[in-house]
């Protein structure tokens, strides 16, 4: 089984709804990061938590949240979708030496 | 702010031809660099990474040098194989930061038999 899970793989949605991407890992890393990936800008960071009672934005919070279950659990949320958020969106997990990230498979969101 | 460029792509190769895929970072430091690999339809992975001006990473034949003095960590490869068709990214870490990850715009490399 995959270190790292997300759910959906793919989703389409409209704009104004609210959507949740789900990511699970059993790695038993502490730190989680939410990226999403656009054609020719690489990853940007939108939210990472260091343990369940420590969250903080990235660079492109805006738009999203996001919750931490539990150490293995972190979601993120568009509350209210738009057109550019269309994107594919990667969670990543690490221990407390971050050189190396462990990436889930993506999800891919449309927002029509 | 820190930022990382790489060459623009794609880049199609033959089976066997050699490989350079550029990168570039500015950084008000000396961060860690790392050049991570993304096969289709999955995540990225960790391809190598250097920590130190001169180190050199090196993982399944490819290689990189950190170059303090040219600000440069470019992914080379002797002789490529179909396999090795993804998008490459590059990027920095600094060492005052909180895993934070700056990505490049990424590479696609398609090689052909």
């Amino acid at each position: 089984d995959a270190d790292v899970t997300q759910t959906p793989r793919n989703r389409i949605t409209k704009t104004g709804k609210r959507i949740m991407l789900e990511c699970s890992q059993t790695k038993g890393h502490d730190r989680m990061y939410w990226y999403r990936q656009d054609p020719g800008l690489g990853l940007r960071l939108i939210y990472y938590s260091f343990d369940v009672k420590d969250i903080n934005k990235g660079e492109i919070s805006d738009g999203y949240s996001v919750s931490r279950q539990a150490q293995a659990k972190f979601s993120l949320s568009l509350e209210s979708a738009i057109p550019n958020q269309t994107a594919l969106y990667f969670c990543a997990t690490s221990d407390w030496e971050p050189e190396t990230q462990y990436f889930g498979p993506g999800t891919r969101l449309l927002v029509l | 702010g820190d930022s990382v460029t790489q060459m623009e792509g794609p880049v199609t190769l033959s089976e066997e031809a050699c490989l350079t895929i550029n990168c570039t970072y500015t950084a008000t430091g000396y961060p860690s660099l790392f050049w991570y690999v993304q096969y289709p339809g999955e995540g990225l992975q960790l391809l190598l990474k250097a920590t130190k001006a001169d180190d050199k990473g090196s993982n399944k034949g490819f290689e990189a040098t950190y170059r303090k003095e040219t600000t440069s960590f470019h992914l080379e490869k002797g002789s490529v194989q179909v396999s090795d068709s993804a998008v490459y990214f590059c990027a920095l870490r600094m060492g005052t930061s909180y895993g934070k990850l700056t990505f490049g715009q990424g590479t696609i490399l398609t090689v052909h038999p």
